[in-house]
This record gives C-alpha cells, structure tokens and sequence, in this order.
C-alpha cells in the first residue's frame, strides 16, 4: 500500500519567515496530494491540495508543488504569522482510488514573534 | 452546503464499558464515511471506512466496530473499552465522485480509565 513520509517533525521559525514541509509518497498511482492543518485540539481543516496534472498551486501565502518523478511534494508558507502556528499533514490518495487517504505523521510548525 | 456533526464531543468511561460515538452529515447524499483515532500527540489512523449503507472496510484490527444505518450516519462502537483505546475520534465524510477530498468533523475527546 501507500507509504507517506513527512519531514521535518517539528519546524521553528521566526515571524516572516518562509516554511517548507516535504513529504515522499511512495505509491506511483497516487494523483491527489492534500494539505491539512490541525490547530491544538481541533479537527484537521483541509488548505490546499494539488492533482498531478499540475506542478503547482497558489493560494495567497500558501504554495504547493509536486514532482511526479521524483515521488515528492512540498508545502510552502511565505510570510508565516503566529496564527500559522499548527500542525500540518500531507496526505496520498492510496492507489489511485478516489477514497482513502494515507497521511504523514504531521509537522509541528512554530512561529514565533 | 454540507456540514458533519460528531457527538458526543468529550466522553470519560471506565474500562471496560461499551462505546458508541455517532457522525451525521447533512447536505450530501451518497458520501464516503471514515472513522480515524488520533493519539495525543501523533498522526491519523484510519480505522473504518464505507462507501455506502451497510459497507463497512476496517483498516486495523482492533477493539473498535463499525456501522453505517443510514446513507449519512456512522456509528463507531465498543463491547469492552481497554485503556489503549483512549484517543481523539474524527469522524470524516468525502464526495462520491472522483475528487478525493475529505473533510472532518469536529472530533469526540474519549478518555478511558
């Protein structure tokens, strides 16, 4: 089955900064590639998500791209705030189906001010 | 628009009394339906799924079972509570067709002492 891995597991950055959270999926057939974030005690809120018949996807501060090649796709957060403060799961679709999900073991990203 | 309500929200049960968490979603029809337990501290495991009335696949063996009445409704149960099973339950509903996204509710809070 799918296998995702996600990197780093705890991210600290300085108010401002740029963020970026990778993740390698390991199943060729996956083509949906979604972003959670998990604020402390609550429900995962889906921010972004890209198909692979793009490279990239924008949506204000916050970027993704995909390299079908090399199995990996990234997280981008420019200008972080303090509310970016969370922790953040990618995810693959697993085999190709359009219902399950396989997710990363998530990233705890720090913005302090 | 479509809305996924989970109750109840926190729980505290002794071990080895019975559970039932119940997920209902409302302005969709046909959804997919998952049930995934989050440690404290840790990443999302999926721990039942279903496509529609009565299909229910499991993901991990375990303690925990699975029931789909009605096309909108899905019920995590319990005979015997175990310790280990303490966690945060999210309930998660996805559309039919091919898009693959999947939204959560806002999350039952089990404690089992």
């Amino acid at each position: 089955g799918e296998n995702v891995e996600q990197h780093p597991s705890t991210l600290s950055v300085q108010e401002g900064d740029s963020a970026v959270i990778k993740c390698t999926y390991s199943d060729s057939a996956s083509n949906y590639f979604p972003w959670y974030k998990q604020e402390l005690g609550k429900r995962p809120q889906l921010i972004i998500d890209i198909r692979s018949n793009v490279g990239e996807k924008k949506d204000q501060r916050i970027a993704v791209t995909l390299n079908k090649t090399a199995k990996h796709f990234s997280l981008h957060i420019t200008e972080t705030q303090p509310e970016d403060s969370a922790v953040y799961f990618c995810a693959a679709n697993s085999g190709g189906s359009n219902y399950k999900l396989t997710f990363g073991k998530g990233t705890l990203l720090t913005v302090n001010p | 628009s479509q809305t996924i309500h989970q109750w109840p929200a926190t729980l505290v049960q002794p071990v080895g009394s019975p559970l039932s968490l119940e997920c209902t979603v409302e302005g969709t029809s046909n959804p997919n339906l998952y049930w995934y337990r989050q440690a404290a501290g840790r990443g999302l495991q999926l721990l039942f799924y279903s496509v529609g009335i009565g299909q229910i696949s499991s993901e991990v063996p375990q303690n925990l079972s699975a029931s789909r009445p009605q096309d909108r409704q899905f019920i995590l149960s319990s005979k015997k509570l175990l310790l280990s099973d303490s966690g945060f339950y999210l309930c998660a509903w996805g559309p039919r067709t091919s898009t693959n996204e999947q939204f959560f509710g806002p999350g039952t809070r089990l404690t089992v002492l």
